[in-house]
């Protein structure tokens, strides 16, 4: 059984240039869960999708923007990226609705370091 | 607003030491609580998944506890290894209406096990 892999490792960017981030869940698991860590902080909860629709989002900008595609693979693109945006990028995959009581199973993330 | 807060920050211990790490949340409204690790610049390894119906959960050297009433989760580390050092991470799975979901993080803790 395959984990959640995610693409690519690590991304250098400039301000106001655009990034794609690429997850792709474990085998079975429908739901797709992005996530933003900041140095020493703990992961902040961007968005979740579940059957290729968005499942709630959280305290974050519509430069923020996703997609998850009919093999539930997911991307994360951002938009007119600023220095803040420098951080570890972890995505999450559940089998199920998304709610509830189902664990998540995290990838390896990407690091993305804006200049 | 549901907050996790974890207490100690930092952690040095001998080899050898048994040890509790500490997760408490504002709101009891939880489906789950997961502990994770995290090794440098590293994703997430889940550990222990304790559903709110549960009172705790055991892997091997790890035991984790819930009580919901209390808004707090301990993580028991026996006969620890130079190996366990890393952050550990806990995190609750916000319930209620419109729940995605999500999971909500504390900064973590950050432990170092000294040979």
């Amino acid at each position: 059984e395959t984990g959640v892999t995610q693409s690519p490792t690590h991304l250098i960017k400039t301000r106001g240039q655009q990034v794609t981030l690429r997850c792709s869940s474990q085998s079975g698991h429908n739901t797709v869960s992005w996530y933003q860590q900041a140095l020493g902080q703990g992961p902040q909860f961007i968005f979740q999708y579940y059957r290729e629709e968005e499942n709630g989002r959280g305290n974050f900008p519509p430069r923020f923007s996703g997609l998850q595609f009919p093999n539930y693979s997911s991307e994360l693109n951002v938009n007119a990226l600023e220095l803040d945006d420098s951080a570890l990028y972890l995505c999450a995959s559940s089998p199920g609705s998304g709610g509830g009581y189902n664990e998540q199973f995290f990838g390896p993330g990407t690091r993305l370091t804006v200049l | 607003k549901q907050e996790v807060t974890q207490i100690p920050a930092a952690l040095s211990v001998p080899e050898g030491e048994n040890l509790v790490l500490n997760c408490s949340f504002t709101d009891s409204a939880i489906y789950n609580l997961q502990w994770f690790r995290q090794d440098p610049g590293k994703g997430l390894t889940s550990l222990l998944l304790i559903q709110s119906s549960q009172r705790e959960q055991t892997s091997g050297r790890l035991n984790a506890s819930l009580d919901k009433s209390s808004g707090r989760s301990t993580l028991y580390i026996a006969a620890s290894q130079p190996g366990d050092s890393a952050t550990y991470l806990c995190a609750v799975r916000a319930g209620g209406s419109g729940n995605t979901g999500k999971l909500i993080f504390g900064q973590g803790t950050t432990l170092q096990v000294k040979p």
